[in-house]
């Protein structure tokens, strides 16, 4: 079974300013998505950016960017320019891919990380 | 853009007593996903229909049940409520992997917030 770590409980960053999170992942497979997702206080889930593990080239959403290490299994999210709308839990989130040759299109998530932006 | 609708937004129920959520996923997305996050805690998958067919199941106690109708709808139900059961339940949808080659996004609704008192 695949597992998903995030060793960062909380963040904080502030206004304008840079923040990385982290992720680590454990699977057996080598085809598969991850993701982020980005839980406000309203508890919404929100797809911020995803990667395929086939892709060598890293996602980017605008001020969003991931750093893929696939053989070191380390997914990280990193936001630029910290606006206040960006204070949330945020998930990271793992999803094996159609030719793994199962059914299991489940998302499995990491525990969260609650990030603050100060203004 | 229509968007995944889950009904009611708030339940509140009393231990033993029965809860249906409902689940109705964004037009032509056949493919739908149930996800129980508890206070303080990440989405668990519980179950997932593809063509009203169950796909997949996850930790789904026994007391819970679900379904996904013609119109692929879905209703997860769950009886003798414990205390426990008290969570945000999230459904999504998606259209299936193998008409995207594997990209898709899972979309997910608001939620359905359960308090079993």
């Amino acid at each position: 079974a695949q597992t998903v770590t995030q060793s960062q409980p909380e963040m904080s960053v502030q206004e304008a300013e840079t923040v990385t999170l982290s992720c680590t992942y454990d699977t057996s497979e080598s085809d598969y998505y991850l993701f982020w997702y980005k839980q406000p206080p309203s508890r919404q889930m929100i797809l911020v950016i995803r990667q395929e593990a086939y892709k060598q080239q890293n996602a980017t959403e605008n001020r969003f960017s991931v750093n893929f290490q696939k053989a070191a299994k380390s997914f990280s999210l990193k936001i630029s320019d910290s606006q206040l709308g960006d204070a949330a839990m945020y998930f990271c989130a793992y999803r094996s891919a159609w030719n793994s040759g199962g059914s299991n299109y489940k998302l499995t998530f990491g525990k969260g990380t609650l990030l603050t932006v100060n203004p | 853009a229509a968007g995944v609708i889950q009904s009611p937004r708030h339940l509140i129920k009393e231990k033993r007593e029965t809860a249906t959520l409902k689940c109705y996923p964004i037009p032509r997305h056949d493919t739908v996903y149930w996800y129980q996050q508890g206070p303080g805690q990440d989405p668990q998958f519980l179950i997932s229909f593809y063509e009203k067919m169950q796909s997949d199941k996850g930790s789904i106690p026994d007391r819970f049940s679900a379904q996904q109708f013609s119109d692929y709808h879905s209703e997860l139900n769950m009886s003798s409520l414990e205390l426990g059961d008290s969570a945000l339940y999230f459904c999504a949808s998606s259209v299936p992997p193998a008409r995207l080659a594997g990209k898709y996004e899972q979309y997910f609704g608001p939620g359905t917030r359960l308090t079993v008192t």
